[in-house]
């Protein structure tokens, strides 16, 4: 049972270059979260998936997409890299769907982004 | 006003030392609350989630105060690997599927 895994774990872009950040969880979780950590700024919500087949944006959505690609997998897209997108990103996955859940978000273990 | 602050820090302590973290929230219809721990260059794991009637985990005891809405965090008897940063949380109930994070208390353990 690895939890969360992220890939990659670092990447050095140009800028208007583009990659796309992979996300899985074996937990059999319904929701997954695509949060960014900048110094000062705490962790920021890019994008989230509430269950299989939805996306919706989160606090910071603009110069980023995302696809849910099955239960397991949840990716982000950065089309046009540009050095504000420097960051560490993580992905983190929670059972429960349900609005106002308790149950925890479980993290994987970050892509760290320089954008030249 | 930022949903979800922390004072920054950093808090220096030595070892053996009591030391207590707020957080406050400025949605008063937040359902759950919780405490991550992160370390440096590392993913948030959770510490534990915050009740309303407190809790208590060994060492660490969380609280949750509504009617000032402010959650806290005591550490009893600081050990060094306690060193770290303590990120609070919260899910409002209008949220849905939403946890908003603070940006972290960091805490020093000196022996």
């Amino acid at each position: 049972n690895a939890g969360v895994t992220q890939t990659p774990k670092f990447q050095v872009l140009k800028t208007g270059q583009s990659m796309t950040l992979q996300c899985a969880q074996d937990m059999n979780h319904n929701s997954m979260y695509w949060y960014r950590q900048d110094p000062g700024m705490g962790l920021r919500l890019i994008y989230y998936s509430a269950s299989e087949g939805t996306t919706d944006k989160g606090e910071v959505p603009n110069g980023y997409n995302v696809s849910r690609l099955n239960k397991r997998e949840f990716s982000l897209r950065l089309e046009s890299a540009a050095p504000s997108q420097t960051s560490v990103y993580f992905c983190a996955s929670r059972n429960s769907a349900g609005q106002g859940s308790t149950d925890t978000q479980y993290f994987g273990p970050g892509t760290r982004l320089t954008v030249l | 006003r930022k949903e979800v602050e922390q004072d920054p820090g950093p808090f220096n302590v030595p070892e053996g030392a009591t030391v207590a973290f707020n957080c406050t929230y400025s949605n008063s219809a937040s359902q759950s609350f919780f405490w991550y721990r992160q370390d440096c260059r590392k993913e948030p794991k959770l510490l534990m989630s915050v009740y309303s009637s407190g809790n208590e985990d060994g060492r660490f005891t969380a609280q949750l105060n509504r009617a000032s809405q402010y959650i806290s965090l005591l550490i009893r008897d600081s050990k060094l690997s306690d060193s770290a940063t303590y990120l609070c949380a919260v899910t409002p109930n209008t949220g849905g599927f939403k946890t908003i994070f603070g940006a972290g208390t960091r805490l020093f353990v000196k022996a």
